[in-house]
């Protein structure tokens, strides 16, 4: 069955950045974009970007250019969402989905910005 | 970007009730429009894509409807397992949730 599977929890400083993967598996990774949502304690979800494994193109939301890089490796069905320059406001559990659909998840990643 | 403006924020309802969520689109999406379910300390799932179709598993007492700009997730029979945070999320365009609706038992 499809199954997205996430890193595990981070605590980063202010400054540093912090690098989250998507293993993929149960379907064939270049057949759908992956998409990164986050959720920031107690609130709602926010896209994002999205990468399409098959052309290589990439989008990122408005607010996250320049701050967000987004990217994949086909060999092992695994895509990655790096945050740089991190800020206490980037506290918050990212979450990877599949598809124009969002039809399956990652369980999430808690990344913790802490000084 | 197409903003989303969904409510209630939150409402309370009793086991069997029937509930009515709303989500409006700032332009015309069309049908691309999804419904997603979210308990607390889990991710999402996908309830209906396409404005009104169900996703597999889902139970039939979910349905929504709408298109254009306005959009409506419903479900009859409230069941227990029903309580939960609920977003749409446009697929039109770049794409963005609704704020969520948090339905709480009375």
């Amino acid at each position: 069955q499809v199954q997205l599977v996430q890193s595990g929890a981070e605590v980063k400083e202010p400054g540093a950045s912090v690098k989250v993967s998507c293993k993929t598996s149960g379907y064939t990774f270049i057949d759908y974009y992956i998409h990164w949502v986050r959720q920031a304690p107690g609130q709602g979800l926010e896209w994002m970007g999205w990468i399409n494994p098959k052309t290589g193109a990439t989008k990122a939301a408005q607010r996250f250019q320049g701050s967000v890089s987004l990217t994949w490796d086909t060999s092992i069905s695994t895509a990655y969402v790096e945050l740089h320059s991190l800020r206490f406001d980037d506290t918050a559990m990212y979450f990877c989905a599949r598809g124009s659909s969002f039809d399956s998840w990652g369980q999430g990643t808690l990344v913790s910005i802490s000084s | 970007d197409i903003q989303m403006t969904q409510s209630p924020s939150s409402l309370s309802a009793s086991v069997g009730d029937r509930v009515t969520i709303t989500c409006r689109a700032s332009l015309n999406i069309i049908t691309y429009l999804n419904w997603y379910q979210q308990k607390p300390g889990k991710a999402p799932e996908l309830l209906i894509f396409g404005a009104s179709t169900l996703h597999s598993g889902v139970p039939s007492r979910f349905s929504g409807s709408g298109s254009g700009t306005d959009f409506t997730l419903t479900i009859t029979t409230l069941q227990p397992e029903d309580f939960a945070t609920y977003y749409c999320l446009q697929t039109y365009g770049t794409r963005t949730f609704g704020q969520g609706t948090k339905v709480e038992i009375k």
